[in-house]
């Protein structure tokens, strides 16, 4: 297993475009989260998926954001109609169900909205 | 809602030297606390985590530190080298749902 996977590393999109990121996690992994981190600031999360069960939504996932996880396995990231403010790196991370265990992040998806 | 706070925010350091990150947080009940590394424009690399229950762990040049009660933690980084610079991030699991709160980290540079 190579980790968790993201792709594209790097989207430049027009103001208006739709985007969609994909995130393959550490394969035994059963949460699957994504994040997002402006320059200089940490991450803030998004949302989290159990399986392909969605189970946390962050109110900075705008009606424009929407996440899944079909099969319990990768999991797609869509910005509708992006928009300047959207521009950001959007990380992607896994663990396993124990509260104690820690995250695997992926490189990141640099999206920026011209 | 849990607020993580990294002191200081930049750090620059001549080659050698010992160096200590802060991280504080709000609310104690955490489940563990996990410490990143960041280079420039990439994603975040695992260096230590430490459970809830635990006070420190150790990985060659890095030990950490949790005082949950306090709700501080330390990073120690012995015998610094060029190599360290990055943006350090401390972030807290706050429940078995397993969000990750962060603070904005600190960035290091070890210069020769």
């Amino acid at each position: 297993d190579t980790g968790v996977s993201q792709n594209p590393r790097h989207k430049i999109t027009k103001r208006g475009q739709n985007v969609t990121f994909r995130c393959d996690p550490i394969s035994e992994h059963n949460r699957l989260y994504w994040y997002r981190q402006t320059l200089g600031q940490g991450p803030e999360f998004l949302t989290y998926f159990q399986n392909e069960a969605q189970l946390e939504k962050s109110r900075l996932l705008s009606d424009r954001f929407s996440a899944e996880r079909p099969k319990g396995s990768f999991s797609t990231l869509e910005i509708q109609r992006t928009e300047q403010g959207d521009s950001a790196m959007y990380l992607c991370a896994s663990s396993l169900a124990q509260a104690g265990d820690g995250y695997t992040f992926g490189s990141g998806t640099r999206l920026t909205v011209v | 809602k849990q607020e993580v706070t990294q002191i200081p925010a930049a750090l620059s350091v001549p080659e050698g030297e010992n160096l200590v990150l802060n991280c504080s947080f709000t609310d104690s009940a955490i489940y563990n606390l996990q410490w990143f590394r960041q280079d420039p424009g990439k994603g975040l690399t695992s260096l230590l985590l430490i459970q809830s229950s635990q006070r420190e762990q150790t990985s060659g040049r890095l030990n950490a530190s949790l005082d949950k009660s306090s709700g501080r933690s330390t990073l120690y980084i012995a015998a610094s080298q060029p190599g360290d610079s990055a943006t350090y991030l401390c972030a807290v699991r706050g429940s078995t749902l397993g969000r990750l709160y962060f603070g904005r980290g600190t960035q290091l540079t070890v210069w020769p």
